[in-house]
């Protein structure tokens, strides 16, 4: 039962360019959205949230979109960089549980090519 | 910046053995967790803790899991009798209470578990 999905494994993109992640979500009790990135042979790194109540955060070069309606939601990345290479994994909790877990989707492969 | 700490980083047993991955959480964290990932597929929920008990565990905690948070600041994982299955990498995270929705959990580097 996949409620968080990532439905591109891997995705290439040129330095300096924008790199788009997306994830949809199937559970309508979800109301916040993570994105975690990781480097092989580390753990993930929590990278930006966003609210169910909001449909735009941004921090920096990284700005998550959220379409409440569509449960999809997107990361971007403006400008790419190499550092950027990476799994990024999408995730989702219900904040109204007293222990915030996280349902991960399956991750994609972000290669950020100099 | 404060870090979690996962001891080994890797670790080959045989089936049937019992192992025990150990976590030292971030000091002032109240939530604890283990997830683990088997290669190529997504990071999955183990086991949430909270107030010296589990608040939450999946299907796969089955009765061969455990944890302890046995002196205030480890947190451990046993697996009682490993399976061949329970290769995975084991990660460990701590939070603080209601940050997560803002800032995530923190993540150790993990635990390799190789049962042969």
């Amino acid at each position: 039962d996949q409620q968080v999905k990532q439905n591109s494994p891997s995705l290439s993109v040129q330095e300096g360019r924008i790199s788009i992640l997306n994830c949809d979500y199937t559970n309508s009790m979800f109301d916040y959205f993570l994105w975690y990135k990781k480097y092989p042979a580390e753990g993930p790194t929590f990278l930006i949230s966003i609210s169910s109540i909001k449909d735009k955060n941004e921090d920096g070069r990284f700005t998550v979109f959220l379409n409440k309606s569509a449960k999809h939601l997107s990361l971007h990345i403006v400008p790419s960089q190499p550092g950027d290479s990476a799994v990024y994994f999408c995730a989702a909790t219900n904040s109204g549980g007293s222990n915030y877990k996280l349902t991960f989707g399956k991750g994609t492969l972000l290669t950020v090519n100099p | 910046e404060p870090e979690v700490t996962q001891t080994p980083s890797h670790q080959v047993t045989q089936m049937g053995q019992e192992v025990i991955l150990r976590c030292v959480p971030i000091s002032n964290h109240l939530y604890f967790y283990w997830y683990r990932q088997i290669l190529g597929q997504k990071v999955e929920f183990l086991v949430s803790f909270y107030n010296n008990e589990i608040s939450e565990k999946s299907e796969i905690f089955d009765d061969q899991f455990s944890v302890e948070r046995p002196d205030g600041s480890n947190f451990t994982l046993k697996i009682r009798s490993t399976k061949l299955e329970d290769s995975a990498m084991y990660f460990c995270a701590s939070s603080q209470q209601g940050a997560v929705v803002y800032y995530g959990y923190t993540f150790g580097s993990g635990t390799r578990l190789t049962v042969v």
